[in-house]
């Protein structure tokens, strides 16, 4: 099993708002990733946790602030966010926690609207 | 600066031909190198990968090809079918501390009946 959850599917704020993106894995994998894609582009990397420690952050803003409650969790906060935020965001993980090349895989991805 | 890029941006191709979708990388360093599809609305779903010391994998109707010398790198899919329209990206692994991928700027194959 290759699955890496994500909820929710869509979402709609205001820039006013706080709101959280989840996702899930249970492949015993020690890496998880966030990533932003725009319309007709490539992924980007926005934040890597190893072993359940921040080990990349892309300059992101601080607006989008991550969290990884445990090794099979990782959550993305989302405060006072602008319409140039709205984006799918993507969760990835793998297996072996950053110290050697593997496959990354990837969720269905958030939808995120910013008004 | 470096960059994963790909010929061309859309590729169509009738039902039933093989396809071939290319990408150039710049980086000499890098070892490992991924195919990805991403259908409309979904996330990028693995499809191959082929490290450096490898020149040809091959899966379920997919080849990749990688050629060092040049820095280039091949997805090939035979008898290709509806179900393959999708948006196609390679994505390299420079290695080193991290497991940081970088993507291609993806090829999108379209699929005529």
């Amino acid at each position: 099993d290759t699955e890496v959850t994500q909820t929710p599917k869509h979402l709609v704020m205001g820039m006013t708002n706080k709101k959280s993106l989840k996702c899930e894995q249970h492949m015993g994998h020690r890496a998880m990733y966030w990533y932003k894609q725009k319309a007709k582009k490539p992924p980007e990397l926005m934040f890597v946790y190893s072993y359940e420690k921040l080990s990349i952050n892309e300059s992101v803003p601080s607006r989008f602030s991550p969290e990884c409650p445990n090794s099979s969790l990782l959550n993305l906060h989302l405060h006072a966010l602008q319409p140039e935020d709205s984006a799918l965001y993507l969760c990835a993980s793998s297996l072996a926690g950053g110290r050697f090349t593997d496959t990354q895989y990837f969720g269905p991805g958030t939808r995120l609207t910013v008004l | 600066g470096e960059s994963v890029g790909l010929h061309l941006p859309t590729l169509s191709v009738q039902e039933g031909d093989n396809s071939i979708i290319n990408c150039a990388y710049s980086n000499s360093a890098s070892d490992y190198f991924i195919w990805y599809k991403q259908e409309s609305g979904k996330g990028p779903q693995f499809i191959i990968d082929i490290r450096s010391n490898m020149d040809k994998r091959q899966g379920q109707r997919v080849t990749v090809l990688l050629n060092k010398t040049v820095k280039h790198l091949s997805l090939q899919i035979a008898a290709t079918q509806p179900g393959d329209s999708a948006v196609y990206f390679c994505a390299e692994n420079r290695g080193g501390a991290t497991n940081k991928l970088i993507f291609g700027t993806g090829t999108l194959l379209a699929v005529q009946p």
